[in-house]
């Protein structure tokens, strides 16, 4: 059975730094594609990164470039999100999720059960 | 980054057909084709067709995907109480290197 579990959300106060991990199993994790997706509170679905099985290969949206960085480390089985100079903007609940093909591409057929990032003072 | 584009809303009535748009460009939709998710309030997204229109295991034979052009379609037929959610499409969008999702359709199953 694939699994996914996030964790490190948090409050964060503007201009801190957090990192989500998020912990994989029931599959062949360096196989496939992982992502990174938000959604704000009663908003809708906003793709934040991704990253190939490899992590040869790493892509972001244009509203997080240069702030966060996606990685993986295949031996442990875990994706993680490092969020630096975070805004009131980025709060949102993370999600995690599996593409299900090695390379991104968009279609996402697993995803956790989220873990909510709080950026205020 | 541009998204996909959906209606905000769609209402049908029990056990009738609702079909549930996207429309996107050739780089995204018309390229490389558009998944679909359902998401009921509280929970995380489920995948219900791969961008190649296929249902993962488990998912109702009730909801079918196709594409043509630029535009990719969700139908649900038999509409149950359960099928009230919101629905989103994304699609790999080659120009962007980048997923893009759309807006979301609230269903109301009426």
């Amino acid at each position: 059975e694939v699994q996914l579990v996030e964790s490190g959300g948090g409050l964060v106060q503007p201009g801190g730094s957090l990192r989500l991990s998020c912990a994989a199993s029931g599959f062949t994790f360096s196989s496939y594609a992982m992502s990174w997706v938000r959604q704000a509170p009663g908003k809708g679905l906003e793709w934040v990164s991704a990253i190939s099985g490899s992590g040869g290969s790493t892509y972001y949206a244009d509203s997080v470039k240069g702030r966060f960085t996606i990685s993986r480390d295949n031996s442990k089985n875990t994706l993680y999100l490092q969020m630096n100079s975070l805004r009131a903007e980025d709060t949102a609940v993370y999600y995690c999720a599996k593409d299900e093909e090695v390379v991104p591409a968009a279609s996402i057929d697993y995803w956790g059960q989220g873990t909510l990032v709080t950026v205020s003072s | 980054q541009a998204g996909l584009t959906q209606p905000p809303s769609v209402s049908k009535g029990l056990r009738q057909t609702a079909t549930l748009t996207c429309t996107g460009n050739s780089n995204n939709v018309g390229n490389q084709g558009a998944a679909w998710l359902q998401q009921h309030q509280g929970h995380p997204p489920k995948l219900l067709s791969y961008r190649n229109n296929n249902r993962p295991s488990g998912i109702s034979e009730r909801f079918s995907a196709s594409r043509s052009g630029n535009t990719a379609s969700l139908t649900i037929t038999g509409l149950q109480p359960e099928d009230e959610a919101d629905y989103y499409c994304s699609a790999w969008d080659s120009s962007l290197s980048a997923v893009v999702f759309g807006g979301g359709t609230k269903l109301t199953v009426l």
